[in-house]
């Protein structure tokens, strides 16, 4: 059972670079979500979705997209990536019709330079 | 979503339990209590969950107070492995997809 999968583990991007990050769950849970970690800090949430067509932003949405096609994939891009956009990224997803704790990925780490 | 409270840091020796406060006095009715730590660079991991009743799994205790406004997650035998930071989020069912998360709690368990 994989659960949360991301890929990459690491990144390094230039100022201006496009790339996507991808989350896969293999748990059939609704909810979908990201998160951004910067140094010493809490976790802030990009964007999440609560099923396949619908997204919705978060505290920190500017400068990333994100799409739902499928229950189990939801992909962060970035389109012009900058350097205050290094941090680490988490993808989380959880079911919406149980009480239940959400599940976290282990994170990607980018560096833009 | 109930606003938390938690102290910035806590110590523990390995082997005692360790206790985390989470205050939550506009915590409503049909809202749930969660804990969360993140271990150094991991993504958060799922504790456990109560509404009102105590409830107990393999990982830790949750103690929720009668008039529910706060709560203590219990570590019966802290462990050095159990170092990390600490979250207590109140939610209603089903809604753990857009979190908030605060600056939570930095527990330290010492030898």
């Amino acid at each position: 059972n994989a659960g949360v999968t991301q890929t990459p583990k690491f990144q390094v991007l230039k100022t201006g670079q496009s790339m996507t990050l991808q989350c896969a769950q293999d748990m059939n849970h609704e909810y979908m979500s990201w998160y951004r970690q910067d140094p010493g800090m809490g976790l802030r949430l990009i964007h999440y979705s609560v099923g396949a067509g619908i997204t919705d932003q978060g505290e920190v949405p500017n400068g990333y997209n994100v799409s739902r096609s499928t229950t189990e994939d939801f992909p962060l891009r970035l389109l012009s990536a900058a350097p205050s956009q290094t941090s680490v990224y988490f993808c989380a997803s959880s079911p919406r019709d149980r009480v239940s704790g959400a599940f976290f990925g282990q994170g990607t780490r980018l560096t833009v330079v | 979503d109930a606003k938390t409270t938690q102290p910035p840091s806590m110590d523990c020796a390995e082997g005692r339990a360790a206790n985390l406060p989470c205050n939550h006095s506009t915590i409503s009715g049909n809202e749930y209590v969660y804990w969360y730590r993140q271990i150094h660079s991991q993504g958060p991991q799922y504790i456990i969950h109560g509404l009102k009743n105590n409830e107990t799994n393999e990982m830790a205790s949750l103690i929720i107070t009668e008039d529910r406004k706060s709560s203590t997650l219990i570590l019966p035998h802290a462990t050095l492995r159990d170092t990390a930071v600490y979250y207590c989020i109140v939610r209603v069912q089903g809604s753990q997809g857009n979190l908030i998360f605060g600056k939570g709690t930095k527990l330290s368990v010492k030898p």
